[in-house]
């Protein structure tokens, strides 16, 4: 089975400052997708970044960018320069596409001014 | 790109009466529908996944007498919610992944259902 893991329910950052988010995870696949989706108070999840697993090179989207260690099955998220808008609930999340996605538990991002 | 819609964002219905949401990729084909359930402060819950032109596959432990999913074309999906009793007051949503590019999921907003 594959299994998604949040260990922290809640953290947060000065605003400008960087915070990296963890999530760690187990699957038998050999070839797998890795998200982050961002859920703000509207409740609409949003797509943050994506890794494909067979890639080396760890994804980056404007400030936001991960750190994807397969052998340790390790997927954290850093944002760069925090802004107010980035605080929200933050999903892990595994498999993608046509196949049904596991997700973690969520962890709540507060952003100081 | 990637828009999903969901109709209606909320409702709220007597107990006994049955509720549709509909999903909708609005500018690209979903090979693939998901359907989940959220709770207040929890993660999504998969009920189900649609395929086009085919059956759902549900989750274990949801009932699919209950929870009817309809998928008839590539641009649309249904939940229809039968005999809505208050436990199944809740936020659910839906996901597509796109025809072209099945590897991501994109998320409708959500609609919340409250029976009374």
């Amino acid at each position: 089975a594959q299994t998604v893991t949040q260990s922290q329910p809640e953290m947060s950052v000065q605003e400008a400052e960087t915070v990296t988010l963890s999530c760690t995870y187990d699957t038998s696949e050999s070839d797998y997708y890795l998200f982050w989706y961002k859920q703000p108070p509207s409740r609409q999840m949003i797509l943050v970044i994506r890794q494909e697993a067979y890639k080396q090179q760890n994804a980056t989207e404007n400030r936001f960018s991960v750190n994807f260690q397969k052998a340790a099955k390790s997927f954290s998220l850093k944002i760069s320069d925090s802004q107010l808008g980035d605080a929200a609930m933050y999903f892990c999340a595994l498999g993608g596409g046509s196949e049904k996605l596991v997700f973690g538990k969520g962890m709540k991002l507060t952003v100081n001014p | 790109g990637a828009v999903v819609s969901q109709h209606p964002s909320w409702v709220i219905c007597k107990s006994g009466t049955s509720v549709k949401i509909e999903c909708r990729s609005l500018d690209f084909q979903a090979t693939t529908m998901f359907w989940y359930r959220q709770f207040p402060k929890q993660s999504l819950m998969l009920m189900a996944t649609s395929n086009e032109g085919s059956k759902a596959t549900y989750e274990q432990g949801v009932e699919k007498d209950k929870f009817l999913i309809n998928h008839a074309s590539l641009t649309l999906s249904t939940l229809t919610v039968t005999s809505a009793h208050p436990e199944d007051s809740s936020f659910y949503i839906c996901s597509a992944s796109d025809r072209g590019k099945t590897d991501t999921q994109y998320f409708g907003p959500g609609t919340r259902l409250t029976v009374l």
